[in-house]
């Protein structure tokens, strides 16, 4: 079945810096491919989507673009600040309405 | 608006105790879901509902039944906790043409 790998590992870095969080997917055909936040004590919010191929998803200042012939969604943000500090999962449709999640990656955002 | 809530909060069971997760969401939503979120091993279904009256097993049903009482309430529960079952525990519901799911806050479970 369809199926998403994210990074292995937390990722750590200062303020401002340029995160990057990879997410690969194996599917049959094009599905709609998500990232999804967790902060602290909280449960998982939608951070964005994109629906079909060359897609770009974007909202708080990431982004991530659906690229089919490297299999890959991977979630970008320029300048990180501490707020941003989560959990992030990457997720796919899975066949019947169900999602399909990563691992998720911890980043953890210093002061 | 409150989306979907959760009840309760924190549970601490002994093995063997039984107990039944409460989940309620007022987006009018026909799917919804229950997953259990442990170190190192991301999000796995337990469970789902396409809609009400309907039930399907996920990828950990093992020890764990619902019901989908109405549209609205979806719950879970342990006939007999294992301390294997130590975990949070996130409901969620969607609407079927976008697959966006909302989570509720969790329910964090102990069984010792």
């Amino acid at each position: 079945g369809n199926s998403v790998t994210q990074m292995e590992g937390p990722v750590t870095l200062s303020e401002e810096a340029f995160l990057t969080i990879n997410c690969t997917y194996t599917a049959t055909g094009y599905p709609s491919l998500f990232w999804y936040v967790q902060y602290p004590g909280e449960g998982l919010q939608l951070l964005l989507k994109a629906t079909k191929a060359d897609d770009k998803g974007s909202n708080k200042g990431f982004e991530a673009t659906y690229r089919k012939e490297t299999t890959s969604f991977h979630l970008e943000k320029g300048s990180v600040q501490v707020s941003d500090s989560a959990v992030y999962f990457c997720a796919l449709i899975n066949g019947n309405n169900r999602l399909a999640f990563g691992k998720g990656n911890q980043v953890v955002v210093i002061p | 608006n409150a989306g979907v809530t959760q009840t309760p909060k924190f549970q601490v069971l002994k093995t063997g105790q039984s107990m039944t997760l409460q989940c309620a969401q007022d987006m009018n939503h026909n799917s919804m879901y229950w997953y259990r979120q442990d170190p190192g091993m991301g999000l796995r279904l337990i469970y789902y509902s396409a809609s009400e009256g309907t039930t399907d097993k996920g990828e950990v049903p093992n020890g764990y039944n619902v019901s989908r009482l109405n549209k609205r309430e979806f719950s879970l529960r342990l006939e007999s906790a294992a301390p294997s079952q130590t975990s949070v525990y996130f409901c969620a519901s969607s609407v079927v043409e976008t697959y966006e799911q909302y989570f509720g806050p969790g329910t964090r479970l102990t069984v010792t």
